[in-house]
């Protein structure tokens, strides 16, 4: 089945560590998006590229980075983990040819940055 | 003020209790309107779109009222499956570019048997 998944699922770190998350989807969306979820904050926005030479901005992207390595693939870095890094992280894509409004999400990285 | 707003809850209902949620958001030249559903650690799912004449599926019932700014869901005949978060999702007025949502920060509905 068509899917989002997320790499790793769970991790703790250290701070001031380089860190990457990693999602892939074999939906063959073409827009791929980056967000934090934290208690009381709801999901925020990161980072979302619409294909594989364009990156753009969130609402939260200071601290962190980004790669599209190929239109199934979107990596999510962290130079130098900090404590207030610590929250479930998603992946999501959707496709602009169904109007792109529905995001499909993959299982969230939960990430403890000590 | 938040561009999107819940009550957090907990809503703590019967089965077959009826539900509603309201959500309101800032921007009213917002353009799209949903509600998603997270369950406990788990990722966001659309359940429904929300549309100006209001739509029904099965059980849920969404209503948009673009007058006050504000979108409701109503559950009838709870069941303990529909146990969840309900996330109310705006999408912005340069959001249909960009597929940019706004995500509320959910109202927990607990159903008890």
């Amino acid at each position: 089945d068509a899917d989002v998944t997320q790499t790793p699922r769970n991790r703790i770190t250290k701070t001031g560590k380089r860190i990457m998350l990693e999602c892939s989807q074999t939906k063959g969306h073409d827009r791929m998006y980056w967000y934090r979820q934290d208690p009381g904050l709801g999901l925020r926005l990161i980072y979302y590229s619409f294909d594989v030479k364009d990156i753009n901005k969130g609402e939260i992207s200071d601290g962190y980075s980004v790669s599209r390595q190929a239109q199934a693939k979107f990596s999510l870095s962290l130079e130098s983990a900090i404590p207030n890094q610590t929250a479930l992280y998603f992946c999501a894509t959707s496709d602009l040819g169904t109007g792109g409004n529905e995001q499909f999400f993959g299982p969230g990285t939960r990430l403890t940055v000590l | 003020r938040k561009e999107v707003e819940q009550d957090p809850g907990p809503f703590n209902v019967p089965e077959g209790a009826t539900v509603a949620f309201n959500c309101t958001y800032s921007n009213s030249a917002s353009q799209s309107f949903f509600w998603y559903r997270q369950d406990c650690r788990k990722e966001p799912k659309l359940l429904m779109s929300v549309y100006s004449s209001g739509n029904e599926d099965g059980r849920f019932t969404a209503q948009l009222n673009r007058a006050s700014q504000y979108i409701s869901l109503l559950i009838r005949d709870s069941k303990l499956s529909d146990s969840a978060t309900y996330l109310c999702v705006v999408s912005p007025p340069y959001g249909g570019a960009t597929n940019k949502l706004i995500f509320g920060t959910g109202t927990l509905l607990a159903v008890q048997p």
